[in-house]
């Protein structure tokens, strides 16, 4: 069964770069050949979609985040990871990676079907 | 972008009652919509996806609806475990991929 974790420091400095691992097991990112995400919750809101990348390395970012977020894969360690940088205290969530959700009839989705447990990270000094 | 806009914000209910939640989209997102449910300090669990199709393993008394502009999802009965926050997110046009703020099904 696959199954994603979120890995990285739960606290960065203002004006530092958050970074991000996520693991996938149980499967490879290969065998799902679509995007997979990155998705953040600050405290007590809603969810924001920060980018995603295609199995084999092409990417799309949410335009608010763009100039700040780089997301890459890499499918021998079967990991994909998030930097953003020049982070603010606005950037402090939960940080979820996702799988694309697969549909046996009409192929892959770009909507999430397994989720990280999340990491919380903090930006304080 | 598109903006989902989801109603109410807060649905007091008790067990065995029906939920309707909406979202609405600033502009068409054809069939595109996925529902999610999120429990506290957990991650968020795909219910729906393409407006009406249950996501593996999801009970058949949640059900979603809509195309276009307005989406529904119904919750038949409730039960116990389904007090939650839901979310809906479309996959039309994207970047970005948007969610909507949320709606809170807490017990009346």
């Amino acid at each position: 069964q696959l199954q994603l974790q979120e890995s990285g420091p739960g606290l960065v400095k203002p004006s530092e770069t958050l970074s991000l691992t996520c693991t996938v097991s149980g499967g490879s990112i290969s065998s799902r050949s679509y995007y997979w995400g990155w998705i953040r919750q600050p405290p007590g809101k809603g969810l924001e979609w920060i980018g995603s990348i295609y199995y084999s390395g092409s990417t799309y970012y949410n335009p608010s985040l763009k100039s700040r977020v780089t997301i890459s894969v890499d499918t021998s360690k079967n990991q994909f990871s998030l930097k953003l940088s020049s982070v603010t205290a606005a950037d402090t969530a939960v940080y979820y990676c996702a799988s694309p959700h697969y549909d046996i009839l009409t192929g892959y989705k770009n909507a999430f079907d397994i989720w990280g447990q999340g990491t919380m990270v903090t930006v304080s000094s | 972008e598109i903006v989902l806009t989801q109603s109410p914000a807060t649905l007091s209910l008790s067990p065995g009652e029906r939920a309707t939640l909406s979202c609405r989209a600033s502009q068409s997102v054809s069939s595109y919509l996925a529902w999610y449910q999120q429990k506290p300090g957990q991650a968020p669990r795909l219910l729906i996806y393409d407006a009406s199709n249950r996501a593996t393993g999801i009970p058949a008394r949640f059900s979603g609806s809509g195309s276009g502009t307005d989406f529904t999802l119904t919750i038949s009965g409730l039960e116990p475990e389904d007090f939650a926050v839901y979310y809906c997110q479309q996959r039309y046009n994207w970047p970005p991929l948007t969610f909507g703020g949320g709606t809170k099904v807490e017990i009346k």
